[in-house]
């Protein structure tokens, strides 16, 4: 597609339960970034893949969200147990990388809204 | 205190007024500063991209950087109703590092027709 593609794009969920977000970034983006945006904030990073791994998983607020991105583009936030303070809307992004190692440029999805009840 | 700090608003103004939104800042290393926007319930898009001190324009956007007192501006000319969004500073010490992006919380313009 022309840009980030993020589905679903809402999510009500229970307490407790699981919940999977994924990401579609733009063909040929080797950069990919989650973010979260709560109501009436900026957004935060969680995670930035180069390639297929995690090159800074460091704003990943705790070992209930996890994120992968197997085959280097299509890319899931998994959230486990989650709770009443994950629901927020999960931005994802993609840039592409110069040849020292340098990202562009990031464009952002929709976004995932996700309320947990 | 946040690192960056962004008066919320909401700011109305009258279709063509001049529009200044401001962030102000703690962290020294921010280099690279940029405005983004965001559109209601859509993704933030870059709108201005500048390094260190100084001024930068495009069309009817300046963006404004003043390190030494930690405060970075946007200006709109010639507002227009499309105009009316979230607008989100954002910072990084390095180069279009993307993991080190620092927003501010974003201020909320309207523009009256």
């Amino acid at each position: 597609g022309a840009g980030v593609s993020q589905t679903p794009s809402n999510k009500v969920t229970e307490k407790g339960k699981y919940v999977e977000l994924r990401c579609d970034p733009i063909s040929g983006h080797t950069a990919l970034y989650w973010y979260r945006q709560s109501l009436g904030q900026g957004p935060e990073f969680l995670i930035y893949f180069q390639g297929t791994g995690a090159a800074d998983d460091s704003g990943l607020p705790n070992d209930r969200f996890f994120a992968v991105r197997p085959e280097g583009s299509v890319s899931t936030l998994k959230i486990q147990r989650t709770e009443r303070g994950d629901s927020a809307v999960y931005l994802c992004a993609s840039s592409l990388t110069g040849p020292l190692g340098d990202t562009g440029e990031l464009f952002f999805g929709e976004g995932s809204r996700l309320t947990v009840l | 205190q946040k690192e960056v700090e962004q008066d919320p608003g909401p700011l109305s103004v009258p279709e063509g007024a001049i529009v200044s939104l401001n962030c102000t800042y703690s962290n020294s290393a921010f280099q690279y500063f940029m405005w983004y926007r965001q559109y209601s319930r859509k993704g933030p898009e870059l709108l201005m991209y500048t390094y260190s001190s100084g001024n930068k324009e495009d069309g009817r956007f300046t963006a404004q950087v003043d390190k030494s007192s930690k405060y970075i501006s946007l200006f709109i000319r010639d507002s227009q109703p499309s105009d009316s969004a979230t607008y989100l500073c954002a910072m990084s010490p390095n180069n279009n590092a993307g993991n080190m992006l620092t927003f501010g919380g974003g201020t909320r313009l309207m523009v009256k027709p």
